[in-house]
């Protein structure tokens, strides 16, 4: 079993719909949980953060952790044409060499 | 502030041939990661600096890779000899100690044939 499972896709949607993306994970050490954005031919971007369980809210998007089901969520409300990216989660162990652990990232498309 | 800088954007080379991948991190970060992103799927850590030294190679193949942090700031990672499957976006990062995140360069493509 991978550390960190995210279905690839591909999501379409059409403009203005709430998007929903998910990761899992197996190792219940991790408690630092990113997203991160990826333009086509760029480097990852950081999205959101956070940091054990609970919500965080900036602008149209939504993080969730629940670490008891071992399970992350982003939601993008009023999805629009630029949200268009590939969407990695990542997590890390609090402490050690703060490396992250990326998931394959899910490719979502919004059509105007 | 200025990004993490890496050049070249691209590379095309022959399997058997020798590449170097060169990185600049933010002015004043500690830490520096490369990572190797294959088409499809997440980037995934092959060497992790802190300063001058090494803290994580575990995923490095070391029969063929190698990477140096001189001065504890540019780095440069380097493949000898390449094979087919080393075609990937090798990506470098840096971070401050104790952030949140990492911030990444564009990455260099590199095309093994």
């Amino acid at each position: 079993q991978k550390e960190v499972e995210q279905d690839p896709g591909p999501l379409s949607v059409p403009e203005g719909a709430i998007v929903s993306l998910n990761c899992t994970y197996s190792n219940s050490a991790f408690q630092y949980f990113m997203w991160y954005r990826q333009y086509s031919r760029k480097g990852p971007e950081l999205l959101m953060y956070t940091y054990s369980s609970g919500n965080k809210e900036d602008g149209r998007f939504t993080a969730q952790v629940d670490k008891s089901s071992k399970y992350i969520s982003l939601f993008i409300r009023d999805s629009q044409p630029s949200d268009s990216a590939t969407y990695l989660c990542a997590m890390r162990r609090e402490g050690g060499s703060e490396k992250l652990v990326f998931g394959k990232g899910t490719k979502l498309t919004v059509n105007p | 502030e200025a990004g993490v800088a890496q050049s070249p954007r691209y590379k095309i080379i022959e399997k058997r041939q020798s590449v170097a991948f060169w990185c600049n991190p933010i002015s004043g970060h500690a830490t520096l990661y490369w990572y190797q992103q294959i088409l499809g799927q997440g980037p995934k850590l092959l060497i992790q600096f802190q300063n001058n030294g090494v803290v994580d190679d575990s995923q490095l193949p070391k029969d063929r890779f190698s990477a140096e942090r001189l001065k504890g700031v540019d780095s440069t990672l380097k493949i000898q000899p390449a094979k087919l499957e080393d075609s990937a976006v090798y990506l470098c990062a840096s971070s401050s100690t104790g952030g949140y995140g990492y911030t990444f360069g564009s990455g260099t493509r590199l095309t093994v044939v």
